[in-house]
């Protein structure tokens, strides 16, 4: 079985700052990650994911995330955040090989200010 | 390409009631699996339909069931309705049963079951 932890249940940020959403997992298997966004009132939206390969992922919007496997890890980050990343974000994990699932985090919500 | 489609969008129903949501799945896709996602939660997944069969089901009571058609879409129903039965139910669709690491989902807009 997997868990997801997201450190942070709210991030706030300015406007053209960087920001950084912490995810730890754990597993006993090997395991995929990725990071979803969730935009109010509709389902969610693949930002990026690890399967193999380069610690560093680059996904949609200008975010990344690296795949940190000694820690556990798979942080989000964006070099500067805009008024429309606003938004909460998720990340999920899954087993790598049969009928695997999604097992999500509780979510982060990223509240960037002008 | 239409992507996951959703029906209906929300719904009001009272304790003790029974519910059907319904997905359509992503053309292409032949996986389909349902979440509840409760209010300031991450989505649970409740089970996985392939080839009309449940592959695989989360930690939710008999109270729940679903059923795949042969054109891939999908049912939810919920019997004897709680309170807590009260979220958004996300349908979410892929290709393979076995890779979904690989080929990931793509998820519906949900629907939004208030129960009152």
């Amino acid at each position: 079985a997997q868990s997801v932890t997201q450190l942070d249940s709210q991030v706030p940020v300015f406007e053209e700052a960087p920001v950084e959403l912490r995810c730890n997992y754990s597993s006993s298997v090997s395991v995929y990650l990725f990071w979803y966004v969730q935009y109010p009132n509709q389902g969610l939206q693949l930002l990026l994911k690890y399967l193999s390969g380069s610690t560093l992922v680059k996904g949609i919007n200008g975010f990344e995330a690296e795949f940190n496997k000694s820690q556990t890890s798979f942080h989000l980050r964006k070099p500067s955040v805009h008024i429309s990343d606003t938004a909460e974000y998720f990340c999920a994990v899954s087993s790598n090989s049969g009928y695997s699932t999604l097992t999500f985090g509780k979510g982060t919500m990223l509240l960037v200010s002008p | 390409d239409a992507g996951v489609t959703q029906s209906p969008t929300h719904l009001i129903k009272t304790r003790g009631q029974q519910v059907t949501l319904r997905c359509s799945p992503k053309s292409g896709h032949d996986t389909v699996s349902w979440y509840q996602q409760a209010l300031g939660q991450g989505p649970q997944f409740i089970f996985q339909y392939y080839e009309e069969e449940e592959r695989q089901r989360g930690n939710f009571p008999d109270r729940f069931s679903g059923h795949q058609f042969p054109n891939y879409s999908s049912e939810l129903n919920v019997n004897a309705l709680l309170l807590g039965d009260s979220a958004l139910y996300l349908c979410a669709s892929s290709s393979d049963a076995g890779a979904v690491g690989i080929y990931g989902y793509t998820f519906g807009s949900g629907t939004r079951l208030t129960v009152v």
